[in-house]
């Protein structure tokens, strides 16, 4: 499995960009990046995911460094509501059609007004 | 579009009673099914992965006789927590993949579970 390692906690003031980054070091050429956020108490809300390339969806940007060893989440204006643990995931293929999700501790964003 | 629904959203049981949790893909058809298990403080961990029409296949150290998971349909997965007690105290979560794209798993709003 490819583990990735992310900060603790980050703070960001509100209407900034928040830049979450990720290190995924032992990742293969067949897996892609996930990332997914809890809101607290809530489940886990899907954000954006990618193998190699930079992606962008009406959430965030998502931006792989070329040796994928790497990767940086970045909400371009951040809210309140934005506050949540962010969780960087390597998606593993299970085998079959399975795709099994590790949560790490993930990062906790802190937006501040 | 890719909405998954829970019920309940929260459930006080007494000890020994079992619990039946619903998860339901509202806007698409999920071959398979994640159940997980968060405890305060902690992260996510998977139980269970369940695909439609065959038995679960339950992560080392959960009971499958305790964790009774029933997925009939595309649309619908069941997590009954039999016998419950004090320490099956939790927020249990599901998560659905379409069957269009396995690769994404979009999760329900939760169900927290507290057995007295």
């Amino acid at each position: 499995d490819a583990k990735t390692t992310q900060p603790t906690s980050m703070d960001c003031a509100e209407g900034r960009a928040a830049n979450l980054p990720c290190n995924h070091s032992t990742i293969s050429g067949n897996e892609y990046v996930y990332w997914y956020r809890q809101i607290h108490s809530q489940g886990p809300q899907y954000i954006i995911h990618g193998l190699k390339n930079n992606e962008t969806n009406e959430m965030a940007s998502l931006i792989i460094t070329e040796d994928r060893k790497s990767s940086t989440l970045i909400l371009p204006h951040a809210t309140l509501r934005d506050t949540a643990v962010y969780y960087c995931i390597v998606l593993l293929n299970s085998g079959g059609s399975n795709y099994k999700l590790t949560f790490g501790k993930g990062t906790l964003l802190t937006v501040n007004p | 579009g890719a909405v998954v629904s829970q019920h309940p959203s929260r459930v006080i049981c007494k000890s020994g009673t079992s619990v039946k949790i619903e998860c339901r893909s509202l806007d698409f058809q999920a071959t398979t099914m994640f159940w997980y298990r968060q405890f305060p403080k902690q992260s996510l961990m998977l139980m269970a992965t369940s695909n439609e029409g065959s038995k679960a296949t339950y992560e080392q150290g959960v009971e499958k006789d305790k964790f009774l998971i029933n997925h009939a349909s595309l649309t619908l997965s069941t997590l009954t927590v039999t016998s419950a007690h004090p320490e099956d105290s939790s927020f249990y979560i599901c998560s659905a993949s379409p069957s269009a794209s396995k690769e994404t798993q979009y999760f329900g709003p939760g169900t927290r579970l507290l057995v007295l």
